[in-house]
């Protein structure tokens, strides 16, 4: 399967302050998201990228498929960011599933 | 539109039990996707349904079997159910099979006791 690493494991922030989360990956991919856990256990979709880089609001993504990585900017950051940030993948060998990141637990302190 | 809808919320089972979680995709799409979510082993693949046949299939013991409806709701089931079963059960829908986006249903928390 594909191993994926997300780092930091955890990020202790203060309100209004911006954060980057990194998401490596071992072998080529064809879809790469990212999701927000909410407290109720929910995974919230913020970005389908396999490749480029996108913005919504404060937050943006870049993925580089070619150097596996793909990168999650959270500017001015709020409390209501608090969460586990999951990255995840998938390629066509592998159908629909996806291979998920052990997560970011995000922390964020008014 | 809808969400995925996924029922019930919440569950209480005794060791030994089965159980059926049931899965409803948005309208329009096909595939439906399983996960286990467990602290100690993070989102794990369970199985992958399109257009009622198992596609894919996790690293999990046969008492965790699945199926999927001609109107794409899926099913999952539980066999004799043991303590390491208490999980977040987390079910995707996709409009394709592949390289689209997925989204997920709140999650059936299970508790075996």
């Amino acid at each position: 399967g594909i191993q994926v690493e997300q780092s930091p494991p955890d990020l202790i922030l203060q309100e209004g302050a911006n954060s980057t989360l990194r998401c490596n990956f071992s072998d080529s991919v064809n879809n790469l998201q990212w999701f927000h856990q909410n407290p109720w256990g929910q995974l919230i979709n913020l970005f389908y990228i396999p490749s480029g880089t996108k913005q919504n609001g404060r937050l943006s993504a870049t993925t580089v498929a070619t150097e596996r990585y793909s990168l999650l900017y959270i500017s001015s950051s709020q409390t209501t960011d608090s969460g586990v940030y999951f990255c995840a993948v998938g390629r066509g060998s592998t159908l629909g599933r996806l291979y998920f990141g052990r997560g970011t637990q995000l922390t964020v302190w008014p | 539109k809808a969400g995925v809808t996924q029922t019930p919320r919440y569950l209480i089972k005794t060791r030994g039990q089965q159980v059926t979680l049931s899965c409803s995709p948005i309208s329009g799409h096909r595939s439906v996707s399983w996960y286990q979510q467990t602290p100690g082993q993070g989102l794990q693949f369970l199985f992958e349904y399109f257009s009622e046949t198992q596609r894919n299939k996790g690293n999990f013991p046969g008492r965790f079997s699945g199926r999927q409806f001609s109107n794409s709701r899926s099913e999952m089931n539980v066999s004799t159910l043991e303590l390491g079963d208490s999980a977040l059960y987390l079910c995707a829908s996709r409009q394709l099979q592949e390289n689209t986006e997925a989204f997920f249903g709140q999650g059936t928390r299970l508790t075996v006791v």
